[in-house]
C-alpha cells in the first residue's frame, strides 16, 4: 500500500545533541510537510517543501533545519535539542494543488 | 483572522452516546476537511466538504458544511471507543502555497 513511512517511531536524544528524523513515502506527492505537536495540540507547521522548494515557517527556530535529497525521502534535523522540542514529530505529504495531506505515524521524540 | 475554533475542546462521553463537534470561522474558506488523530498515530484524513449547505456520511459520522462556507460539523451517532482520538478540521491557507490550517482541536474519549 503506498504510504508515508517515518523512522524511527519513538527517539530518544540529550539535551544539545543532534538529532534526524526521517520521512519517506511511496505516494509520488511532491509536496512533503513537517510538524510539531505537543500534548494534543494541533499540529504546527515547521516547513514544507514544493518539490525541492523549501518554504520555511517565520516562526520556526534556526535549531530546526530539513534536507529533501528526492521526492521520496525528507529529513528534519535538529541541531541542538532543547527540553521544549519533545513532542511528536509528523510528515505528511500532498499532491498539488490538492490540500488533502496524507500523514506519517509520527516520530515520538524524548530529550533528555 | 483565518482562526478555525472547535468546539467543545474536550468531550468525554460513555460508548452508545451521539455527539457533535463544530469548527468555525469568521470568514468564509473554499472547501474544508476533517481528520482523526487516535492516541500516538499521525492524523488520518476522514473527509473533504467543498460545497456549501453539503453533507456527508461515512457509516456513523456525519459532516456538513455550513450554507455560508464558515462553519462545519461533525456528528458521531452511537460513538464506540474506538472513536476516540483528536479530531481536527483544517481549511486551505489559500495563495500560492498548499498549506492548511488547523482548527484547535477536539479531543475525544470514549468510554465503554
Amino acid at each position: 500500500d503506498a504510504m508515508v513511512i517515518q523512522n524511527p517511531r519513538y527517539q530518544v536524544t540529550q539535551f544539545g545533541k543532534p538529532v534526524t528524523l526521517s520521512c519517506s513515502q511511496t505516494l509520488n506527492h511532491n509536496v512533503m510537510y513537517w510538524y510539531q505537536q505537543k500534548s494534543s495540540q494541533a499540529p504546527k507547521l515547521l516547513f514544507h517543501y514544493y518539490d525541492k522548494d523549501f518554504n520555511n515557517e517565520a516562526d520556526t527556530p534556526d535549531n530546526f533545519q530539513s534536507r529533501r535529497p528526492n521526492t521520496s525521502f525528507c529529513f528534519l534535523d535538529i541541531r541542538s535539542p532543547g527540553l521544549g522540542d519533545a513532542a511528536m514529530y509528523l510528515c505528511a505529504t500532498s499532491s498539488f494543488p490538492s490540500y488533502e495531506q496524507y500523514f506519517g505515524p509520527g516520530t515520538r521524540l524524548t530529550v533528555t | 483572522t483565518q482562526l478555525l475554533e472547535q468546539s467543545p475542546q474536550f468531550l468525554s462521553i460513555q460508548e452508545g452516546e451521539n455527539l457533535t463537534v463544530y469548527c468555525n470561522s469568521s470568514s468564509v474558506f473554499s472547501s474544508l476537511q476533517w481528520y482523526r488523530q487516535e492516541p500516538g498515530e499521525g492524523p488520518v484524513l476522514l473527509v473533504t466538504v467543498v460545497t456549501g449547505g453539503e453533507v456527508k456520511k461515512l457509516k456513523r459520522l456525519t459532516f456538513q458544511f455550513g450554507d455560508a462556507r464558515k462553519d462545519s460539523s461533525l456528528h458521531i451517532t452511537a460513538a464506540q471507543p474506538g472513536d476516540t482520538g483528536l479530531y481536527l478540521c483544517a481549511r486551505a491557507s489559500g495563495g500560492a502555497t498548499n498549506k492548511l490550517i488547523f482548527g484547535t482541536g477536539t479531543l475525544l474519549a470514549v468510554q465503554p
